[in-house]
């Protein structure tokens, strides 16, 4: 299968703590993405990462991509409690125009 | 499983025409319907959140009267987009939320539309 597996189904933190949420996957891709979607919402797309590069930042989101791992992971400094949220990582295939999403990881920052 | 089946997969169009693209549910009744657009291998980009019966909800920088959402149905929304020019040719997509026992809400995604724009 080329969905995405994430890791952990759910992170439950405090106000403030770091949330760390990571993205396997099984093919060669182009880039990867991160979206968030709120309750009965949209997804909101966060930030792409290419294949050819390991980091990226933008505010308080950190994204990581190992390529010979095949995972990726997103890191969200100092957490706020609207940061509570599920999180998806998406890969684009190689080639491709796809867009295989992950089972998503379900974040809930504690006031 | 649900199905959401999207009409047309893919029209070419002349520039100034309006183009309208259908998102049906096809065996649940969808609360919300969400529209997307997509450029090559880039990221979906939410468009608008549509709720039946109600004006959609549009995010910003996208266009209310540019692209016109109506959802007149659990089973329907439609996205029209007005006087269609080159750089409105991308990948629509819309999908479809329903809640599940349990009370999970689920998105469930058509096939997309491709627009080419002349």
């Amino acid at each position: 299968s080329q969905q995405g597996e994430e890791d952990p189904q759910a992170l439950s933190i405090q106000e403030g703590e770091n949330a760390t949420m990571n993205c396997s996957y099984k093919t060669s891709i182009n880039n990867l993405q991160w979206y968030r979607q709120n309750s009965g919402r949209g997804l909101v797309h966060l930030i792409l990462i290419r294949s050819n590069e390991r980091e990226k930042h933008s505010g308080r989101l950190r994204v990581t991509l190992d390529t010979s791992k095949k995972s990726s992971s997103l890191l969200i400094t100092a957490s706020r409690a609207a940061d509570t949220a599920s999180y998806f990582c998406a890969t684009a295939e190689a080639g491709a125009n796809n867009l295989f999403f992950g089972t998503g990881t379900r974040l809930t920052v504690i006031p | 499983g649900a199905v959401v089946s999207q009409h047309p997969s893919w029209v070419i169009c002349k520039s100034g025409t309006s183009v309208k693209i259908e998102c049906r549910s096809l065996d649940f009744q969808a609360t919300t319907m969400f529209w997307y657009r997509q450029f090559p291998k880039q990221s979906l980009m939410l468009m608008a959140t549509s709720n039946e019966g109600s004006k959609a909800t549009y995010e910003q920088g996208v266009e209310k009267d540019k692209f016109l959402i109506n959802h007149a149905s659990l089973t329907l929304s439609t996205l029209t987009v007005t006087s269609a020019h080159p750089e409105d040719s991308s990948f629509y997509i819309c999908s479809a939320s329903t809640r599940l026992a349990g009370g999970m809400d689920t998105q469930y995604f058509g096939p997309g539309t491709r627009l080419t724009v002349l």
